[in-house]
């Protein structure tokens, strides 16, 4: 039983570049959060996505945007990226129509912003 | 919106010893509480986590335990062994939001 996954693993991309990361949900799972984790802190939550629609939405500008296929694997958009986007991106997954409110990790994509 | 603190920052012990971490939320409304392991540059692993209507849970050397009225809940880590060393972060969410609030984490450092 595959675990969460996500691509790539690393990514360098220049101010004011595009990038999109990839999220492979856990088997089972139809509900997919995006968090953003800077060096030394805790995640923070970007957005979560729960039947091809975005649901939730922290504190992230427009130019972070997402989606969601019908096999609920989801992607991440940054656009015109800044440095401070330098992080490790975290997606978790979770059984939205079982009730549980337990999330699963991925391993995370480090995106360095030059 | 919520917001969770944790203490302490930094943790060291000797292994054996018994290892707490504390976390306050703000949220009256948050029902879940789970607890992640991180490793360096590794995904943040779920440990434990513990529901409202639970004052407390323990799974072997980890327990956890949750103070509705005082809004904290804190990790018990006993007989700590080296491995245990990563850092811990608590977070808070409720049901309908489900967004987890992460603390800030504390590094846990258990010497041989």
């Amino acid at each position: 039983d595959a675990g969460v996954t996500q691509s790539p693993t690393h990514l360098i991309k220049t101010r004011g570049q595009q990038v999109t990361l990839r999220c492979s949900p856990k088997s089972g799972h139809d509900t997919v959060s995006w968090y953003q984790q800077a060096l030394g802190q805790g995640p923070q939550f970007i957005f979560q996505y729960y039947e091809e629609e975005e649901r939730q939405r922290g504190n992230f500008p427009d130019r972070f945007s997402g989606h969601q296929f019908p096999n609920y694997s989801s992607e991440l958009n940054v656009n015109a990226l800044l440095l401070g986007d330098s992080a490790l991106y975290l997606c978790a997954s979770r059984a939205g129509g079982s009730g549980t409110d337990t999330q699963y990790f991925g391993p995370g994509t480090r995106l360095t912003v030059l | 919106g919520e917001n969770v603190e944790q203490h302490p920052s930094t943790l060291s012990v000797q292994e054996g010893d018994s290892a707490v971490i504390k976390c306050t939320y703000s949220d009256s409304a948050s029902n879940y509480f789970p607890w992640y392991k991180q490793e360096l540059g590794k995904r943040p692993q779920l440990i434990i986590d513990i529901r409202s209507n639970v004052g407390e849970k323990k799974d072997q050397r980890i327990a956890v335990t949750l103070n509705k009225t005082a809004k904290h809940f804190s990790l018990h880590i006993t007989e700590t062994q080296p491995e245990d060393s990563a850092v811990y972060f608590c977070a808070a969410s409720h049901t309908g939001f489900q967004k987890l609030v992460f603390g800030t984490g504390t590094r846990l450092l258990v010497s041989p």
